[in-house]
């Protein structure tokens, strides 16, 4: 079946410790999004990639980083510089003609 | 002021009754509009999208779109508790990017 597969879904990490999340998609979309969910609060973005080996910043990209070698695959790694690093990640891809995305089940990080 | 705005909520209403979700967007150049749904600890997913004036109907779901006041809402009919949940808002503002609202939850109560 078509869709978006992100892991893991649950990550627990020390501070000071890189992780990196992946984002896979067999939908044939060119544009990938990474977004950020806080409890009770909305989606922010943090990178998004139009098309293979080019992205851009959203309005929260700092501490992350990411990289689109591949038109399937569009890996987040939260890096230590990311001072709050708990949240939900959502990655999602976009149809090119509605503009829809699809999201996939989401990442939940924990720092202990 | 925020590019997407939404009433957080929460909006309780009786099982069977009318919700009423409402949406306000600051960008005149935006195109598109998108209504999803997140349930607790769940990724959201698409209910409808709406691209002109007008209503449009799908099932017990209407999106409304007044492009002349900047407001988009979505009226869920026979509301039923399995619709608790936050109702996101997106809008695809000129320059093809997509912002969403900070969401308003719905409680239905039996």
């Amino acid at each position: 079946d078509g869709g978006i597969t992100q892991s893991p879904k649950y990550l627990f990490r020390k501070e000071g410790q890189n992780v990196t999340l992946s984002c896979e998609q067999n939908l044939n979309h060119d544009a990938m999004y990474w977004y950020r969910q806080d409890p009770g609060q909305g989606l922010r973005l943090i990178y998004y990639s139009q098309i293979v080996n080019d992205f851009q910043k959203g309005d929260i990209a700092e501490g992350y980083s990411v990289s689109r070698e591949k038109k399937e695959s569009f890996p987040l790694t939260v890096t230590s510089a990311q001072k709050n690093p708990t949240a939900f990640y959502l990655c999602a891809s976009r149809v090119t003609n509605t503009g829809e995305l699809f999201f996939g089940e989401g990442s939940r990080l924990t720092v202990l | 002021q925020k590019e997407v705005e939404q009433n957080s909520g929460p909006l309780s209403v009786p099982e069977g009754a009318i919700a009423s979700l409402n949406c306000t967007y600051s960008d005149r150049g935006s195109q598109s509009f998108f209504w999803y749904r997140q349930y607790s600890g769940k990724s959201p997913e698409l209910i409808m999208f709406i691209y002109s004036n007008g209503d449009k109907e799908d099932g017990r779901f209407t999106a409304q779109l007044n492009k002349a006041s900047q407001y988009v809402s979505l009226l869920i009919r026979d509301s039923q508790p399995s619709d608790s949940a936050t109702y996101l808002c997106a809008v695809i503002k000129a320059g093809n990017m997509l912002t969403f609202g900070g969401g308003t939850r719905l409680m239905v109560k039996p």
